[in-house]
Formats: C-alpha cells, sequence, structure tokens
C-alpha cells in the first residue's frame, strides 16, 4: 500500500459545529503532515507529528486541533471555524530520515458556511 | 530557509521536451533539491530529488548546476497530463540534526498545448 488516504473528501460545516478530517497511511511512515492550502496557491505546513508527538506547529489557531493516535493515523480536529478556513487541506507522510519524498493525500475539500 | 526562484508560468508543445528552472543561489552543504508537482485537483506529487549529482527516473531527470545554485527539471516529452504546477523546494537532510519539513513557493504552473 502507497496510499495515503484522506477522508472525508468534501466537508461542509457551519461556524458551530465540531468535525474531524482522517487521514491514513499503511507505508511504516513515522513522520506525518498537515498542510492548508487555498485556491492558486501553494500549500502551507501546519503540524508535524514525528513518531506520533507533535515537533512542529507553524502558529496555527487552537481552533485546528490535531491529533496522532498511532503510527498509522492523523487526525485534525476542526471547531468553531472561519469562513476564511475554507480551503483544501493536504495530509503527507514520510520516512523520518534519510532523504525520502513525501507522499500526499488528495485532500479534503472543507467549506465554512 | 534557502529559498527557491522559479517562473510563474511556462507553456509547452505537446510531444516536446520541456525544462524547468529553479534558482536557489543561497543553496547549502545539507540542502537536496526536492521537485514536486500538482495536478488540478489532487494533492502534489513527487517528481524526483538530488543532492549534486544529475538525477533519472522513469518520470524526469533533474540536472543540478556545478555550482548547484540553480537546477533544471526536464520533462522528456510533454503530454497533456503533464499540465500542472511545478514546485522546486530545498529541504535540509542531515544524520545530525534531521530533515526540515516540505516548504513550497509558488512553483511554475506548465500549460501543455495539444
Amino acid at each position: 500500500d502507497t496510499e495515503v488516504t484522506q477522508t472525508p473528501k468534501h466537508l461542509v460545516m457551519g461556524m458551530t459545529n465540531k468535525k474531524s478530517l482522517k487521514c491514513e497511511q499503511h507505508m511504516g511512515h513515522r513522520a506525518m503532515y498537515w498542510y492548508k492550502q487555498k485556491a492558486k496557491k501553494p500549500p502551507e505546513l501546519m503540524f508535524v507529528y514525528s513518531y506520533e508527538k507533535l515537533s512542529i506547529n507553524e502558529s496555527v489557531p487552537s481552533r485546528f486541533s490535531p491529533e496522532c493516535p498511532n503510527s498509522s493515523l492523523l487526525n485534525l480536529h476542526l471547531h468553531a471555524l472561519q469562513p476564511e478556513d475554507s480551503a483544501l487541506y493536504l495530509c503527507a507522510s514520510s520516512q523520518v530520515w534519510g532523504d525520502y519524498g513525501y507522499t500526499f493525500g488528495s485532500g479534503t475539500r472543507l467549506t465554512v458556511v | 530557509d534557502a529559498k527557491t526562484t522559479q517562473p510563474n508560468s511556462m507553456e509547452s508543445n505537446e510531444e516536446e521536451p520541456v525544462h524547468l528552472p529553479c534558482n536557489h543561489s543561497t543553496i547549502s552543504g545539507t540542502d537536496y533539491i526536492h521537485w514536486y508537482r500538482q495536478l488540478p485537483s489532487q494533492g502534489p506529487e513527487y517528481v524526483i530529488h538530488g543532492l549534486t549529482s544529475n538525477v533519472n527516473n522513469r518520470m524526469a531527470s533533474l540536472a543540478i548546476a556545478e555550482d548547484r545554485k540553480s537546477s533544471t527539471l526536464i520533462l522528456h516529452r510533454a503530454t497533456l497530463r503533464d499540465a500542472a504546477v511545478y514546485y522546486c523546494i530545498l529541504r535540509v537532510s542531515s544524520a545530525l540534526s534531521g530533515n526540515t519539513p516540505l516548504v513550497f513557493g509558488k512553483g511554475t504552473r506548465l500549460s501543455v498545448i495539444a
């Protein structure tokens, strides 16, 4: 299995809702990442997990809460989002050591209404 | 972080070779040169990477200048499926300090004309 699977593919949520994005990989990668991508812009790094521990938080607002319950799974919990948080949320994974490429999922298209 | 400079857009005819340039004049010794591409409505896809020597794989070739201050991604025969945004990214990989995460710049939007 050489894929990163993200669910759901599309999500519409109200500003008072709580929802979660899910990312799964079975490649044995111990580094996992969340990126946010607005239309016509490059992906922006949000969080990095290494060996299931949060190693980088790029000053992301607390309404985004990441979680890595095991080495194959990465979640992004969403609460009280704003319309400007509407974007494509991408998950990726990689080896921690050595210079290897990332594998990205196809993303979750999030719309906040 | 070392930065890269790429043209905003390029155009190619189908079945012609494409040379996508990237300048990285402040590259350091531990920076690997990575290329990713993002097709419409998809996540980024790894293309190729290298440190000092030219690299070839089934997707593309990477030509790295001798001083490492620039590199070129070569698609040998462009197809319509190669239309995408191509990102050139420097990434530190060190046995001592580990790897820095991928940080994307603006990239080059490649259009392929039939």
